[in-house]
């Protein structure tokens, strides 16, 4: 069974960093791009960006550029989605999925989402 | 970028009847559209890809249909399990995007 299984709901302050995960299963890790989407509190979704973990191929969205950083370790089959400064707008769920397709494609399976709550 | 635009926000349906939602592209998509389905406290799930392939699992009441800008997902007769908010999502254009969402609620 293909499976994305995420790392816990995180509560940071402002100014802190965070680095969240997301881990594949039963399927070939590095022969399907990997993204990244945002939803914030009772809003719709947000496409962030997509990662291709066979060589680190890295896409953002113009809105994401700059604000998060994709990367991916092959050799653990696993994700990440980091911020160097949260804010408090950073909060939100944050769901990996699969990409099929190619560097376009359509998202499945999905995360069980993170949850990632930045509050002074 | 491409905006992709939901209506209605929310479609109320009773049990048993059909429901349409329609989903409209800013400019042309061709069939490179997506349909997911989101139920409370849940992950999305993939219903459509390539606008009327279903993915797999998914039950025939579940339709997709269009290209280019104008598309549409029917459900033929909504059970119970099927009232949550609908997103459909574009691959054609570079950054793929989603449109705002439809919930369907009970009538």
């Amino acid at each position: 069974e293909v499976q994305l299984v995420q790392s816990g709901a995180e509560v940071k302050k402002p100014g802190e960093s965070l680095k969240i995960s997301c881990k594949g299963s039963g399927y070939s890790f590095t022969s399907y791009w990997i993204g990244w989407v945002r939803q914030m509190p009772g809003k719709g979704l947000e496409w962030m960006g997509i990662i291709y973990p066979g060589d680190s191929d890295t896409r953002y969205s113009p809105s994401f550029q700059g604000q998060v950083t994709i990367s991916a370790d092959k050799s653990i089959s696993t994700a990440y989605l980091q911020w160097s400064s949260l804010k408090a707008s950073d909060t939100a769920m944050y769901y990996c999925a699969r990409q099929h397709h190619d560097a376009r494609g359509w998202f499945d399976p999905w995360g069980q989402g993170t949850l990632v709550t930045v509050s002074s | 970028e491409i905006v992709m635009t939901q209506s209605p926000a929310t479609l109320s349906v009773s049990p048993g009847e059909r429901a349409t939602l329609s989903c409209r592209a800013s400019q042309s998509v061709s069939s490179n559209l997506a349909w997911y389905q989101q139920k409370p406290g849940q992950a999305p799930r993939l219903l459509i890809y390539g606008a009327s392939t279903r993915a797999t699992g998914i039950p025939a009441r579940f339709s997709g249909s269009g290209s280019g800008t104008e598309f549409t997902l029917t459900i033929s007769s909504l059970q119970s399990e099927d009232f949550a908010v609908y997103y459909c999502q574009q691959y054609n254009n570079w950054p793929p995007g989603f449109g705002g969402g439809t919930k369907v609620e009970i009538k």
